[in-house]
Order: structure tokens, then sequence, then C-alpha cells
């Protein structure tokens, strides 16, 4: 399964750092998502852009900013995390934005760990 | 907002024996998903259900849309330990845009 890929898999850093997560889809979809996931809260919704256009910001801190320069590529740029942070960071892409009816495609995830 | 719910959360079940996991929402839903993410692994499609009271097999499981739309299961068959996995329901939600929205999930643990 290499539809999604993401880099890198894992990833250390400290709590000043400033980290970038990169996500490619190669299935010509239109629509790109950011979840994490952890045990608390299994996948929360982060971030949405659709053709390039961000649809939808979840509350999510300034510490996370995202950055869509295609509809291939999506970044999720990292600075200043807390502990709290450690988690799954997964990647998903659908074919466009169809208010709930579209298919995701998943990535295999960027585990993070925050020190 | 509305949510998706799933229960159980946990499921330990000997090979063999049969599985059911089940999807309630408190509004009605155009479709629901499911989801399937092997230890390690990340979430894979299995099916989309779309009509009132709607049934799909995939070999042993078994995917069912409830009648007004609000609720869902998923049931496998003598499960194997290739069935270990968390499987999510997913549906729109009820925030702008209508994101679509992931249930908890039900973690199927199966002893050999």
């Amino acid at each position: 399964e290499t539809g999604v890929t993401q880099t890198p898999r894992h990833l250390v850093m400290g709590m000043t750092n400033k980290k970038s997560l990169k996500c490619e889809q190669h299935l010509g979809h239109n629509a790109m998502y950011w979840y994490k996931q952890s045990a608390k809260k299994p996948l929360e919704l982060m971030f949405v852009y659709n053709f390039k256009e961000q649809t939808e910001n979840n509350s999510v801190p300034s510490r996370f900013s995202p950055e869509c320069p295609n509809s291939s590529h999506l970044f999720l740029h990292l600075h200043t995390l807390q502990p709290e942070d450690s988690a799954l960071y997964l990647c998903a892409s659908s074919q466009d934005f169809r208010q709930g009816w579209e298919t995701q495609y998943f990535g295999p995830g960027t585990r993070l760990l925050v020190l | 907002g509305q949510q998706v719910m799933q229960i159980p959360q946990y499921q330990h079940v000997q090979e063999g024996e049969d599985f059911t996991t089940y999807c309630n929402s408190s509004t009605t839903l155009s479709n629901i998903q499911w989801y399937k993410q092997r230890p390690g692994g990340h979430p894979v499609f299995l099916i989309q259900l779309v009509k009132s009271g709607e049934v799909k097999k995939q070999k042993r499981l078994t995917f069912q849309f409830g009648e007004a739309k609000k609720n869902s299961s998923l049931h496998i068959t003598a499960t194997q330990t290739t069935d270990v996995g968390t499987y999510f329901c997913a549906g729109p939600g009820d925030n702008a845009g209508n994101m679509l929205t992931f249930g908890g999930g039900t973690r199927l643990m199966v002893k050999p």
C-alpha cells in the first residue's frame, strides 16, 4: 500500500525543537487530512485541505502549522510542542471533499515522541 | 456535536468464536463507513453502507446499516488471528462541512 506515504515514520523531539512531517499521495486525490491518534482520542481530525485550500481547522493549537503547496503534498510544521502532543500523526487523502461521503486513504503515520 | 459511538471498546474472543461491534449515532446518517487498523498499522477502508437496512458481506464479515440509518454493526463469523485489530465506524458529523467523524473503535483480540 504505497498510495499515501509519510516521512519520517518515527520522530523524537525536544519541546524547543522545530520539525516538519511530510505526507505525499500518489492517488490523484484533491483532499488531504491530518489526524492525531492517541490512546485518549483514537482518531482526532486536525486539518482538512480541499484543492489546496484549508477547509477545516479543528481548534488545533498554533504550535501545529499545516502547509499544502499542491494537491499531492501536505506538511505539518511542529514547534514548541508539549509532551502531551506525543501521538501517531496520520495523513489521509480522498478523491475530494464530499461532506462525509468520501472514502479516506491513510498513510502509515509518523510516531512522534516529545520529550 | 454529533458523535458516533462504538461498543464495546475492547473484545477478547477465542479463535473460532464470533464477534460483533456496534456503532450508534444520535442523528440520521447519510452513509456509514467501516475501517480496520491492524496493530502498528493505519486505518484501511473496508466498506461503505448507504441504504436503510442494507446488508453487505465480505467473506466472514457482515456489515449492516439500521433501518433508521442511526446505527450499524459489523459481525465476524468464526474469528481468526488475522482479524486482530481495531475496527472503526465513521459517518458524516454535524459539524461545519459534515466532516467524516470516526467512532472510538473496537479493539478485537483473538486468542489462538
